[in-house]
This record gives structure tokens, sequence and C-alpha cells, in this order.
């Protein structure tokens, strides 16, 4: 168990829904990342925050959004979905953004787009 | 982003040591080499970085050539449970985004 929780753990939704994955970080982390896995491939970098605070941003569709919150969990918006984001959905967290830092991952959600 | 390079799959038997290797040739001098493992239906897990010295843990060690250009991840009694997809990738000390660019990865397959 590696601290950090998402929900839901399964999502079906028809195309062109709105759905919201969240994440809760492992207990005094501050950096929070979201990252999308399509079938048998790797990790899709999305996006991060920092206490509350975007850092960067990876691959992320201008239909999908987020936010952390001040108790750091996290929100990943994903809006007018078609087919092809069907995805795991993998939300990360580590102590700081130090590249040194190990990432923790979350056990996904596991979106599937109809 | 500096690119890794891994073979797509590898074999190996039940209580004998497993060396992944991954190849890096465009590494700059402030990339770390990180290597996680995603176990079936898992997340992600780290097992390992280095900068320039091998490095050892209880999960594994990482053995990192003279001139960085390649490294190898050596599990030194591989069991059923190490089953996994291993990725070998690079992070940018000097980076600011500090993600994880993440490549195909190496799956690993234990024969009992």
């Amino acid at each position: 168990d590696s601290g950090v929780t998402q929900t839901p753990k399964h999502l079906i939704t028809a195309t062109g829904q709105r759905v919201t994955l969240r994440c809760s970080p492992r207990s005094g982390d501050l950096s929070v990342y979201w990252y999308q896995q399509s079938l048998d491939q790797g990790l899709q970098f999305l996006i991060h925050y920092y206490n509350g605070e975007e850092r960067a941003k990876g691959n992320i569709l201008e239909r999908f959004s987020a936010q952390q919150f001040p108790d750091l969990h996290s929100e990943l918006n994903l809006s007018s979905l078609e087919l092809g984001d069907s995805a795991l959905y993998f939300c990360a967290s580590s102590a700081t953004g130090g590249n040194y830092n190990e990432q923790f991952f979350g056990p996904g959600t596991r979106l599937t787009v109809l | 982003d500096a690119k890794t390079t891994q073979p797509n799959s590898m074999e190996s038997n039940e209580e004998e040591p497993v060396h992944l290797p991954c190849n890096h040739s465009t590494i700059s001098g402030t990339d770390y080499i990180h290597w996680y493992r995603q176990l079936p239906s898992q997340g992600p897990e780290y097992v390992i970085h280095g900068l320039t010295s091998n490095v050892n843990n209880r999960m594994a060690s990482l053995a990192i050539a003279e001139d960085r250009k390649s490294s190898t991840l050596i599990l030194h009694r591989a069991t059923l449970r190490d089953a996994a997809v291993y990725y070998c990738i690079l992070r940018d000390v000097s980076y600011s985004n500090y993600q994880l660019i993440w490549g195909a990865g190496t799956k690993l397959i234990i024969k009992p």
C-alpha cells in the first residue's frame, strides 16, 4: 500500500459526459502528479501540482483540467469525453518536487467511455 | 528530454539473478536514472535511482556504466512476484517540471 488513494476505482460513462477523478496523496506529501496510461502503453504525464499551485503541464488536453485543494487532495476533471479517453488514470505523490524524490503511485482509476 | 531504450521483454528463471539493461546514450550530466516497475493491475512502484555511482537497496541494485550511457537493474534472486514491466527513466535535476518521462519498459517474465 503506497498510501495514495484514488477514487473511484472504476468509472463507466458515455461520450460527451464529464467526470471527476479524486486523489489523496500520502500524508505530508506536497506534490501530486497525474498520469494517463492507455492500453498496454507507458504512462503519459498530464500535470503536476505542488502545494496547491500548478508546476508543470504535460500532454494534457484542453478538455482536461485539474486542481489541488488546501488539504492537498487533487481532482482531475475530464469533460466532453471521447472513446479515446478510455484509460487508466494514475495519481502519484512525492514529498517535494525534487528530482531525487520517489513518486508513490495510487492504484489508479479505470475510465471506460462507451 | 533524454530518451531511454529497453528490450521489450525478457525471461528469467525463478531464484536466478536478472539483469535488465537500459541504454541512454544522450544522457546529460544532470540526469538521474530512475527505475520503476508496474506489477499487473497495479500502479507503478519505485525501485531504485542513481546518478553516477552504483546503488543498492533492499529491492535491487543499479549498476551505472562509467560513461553513464547505459545502466543495468539487477534483481539478485528473482521471484514470481517480480514479474512486472520495468521502466528506466531519466530525470533532469535542472529541469523544473519534475515529471517522469516514461518509455515502453521491459516486460519481465519469470518462469517457475
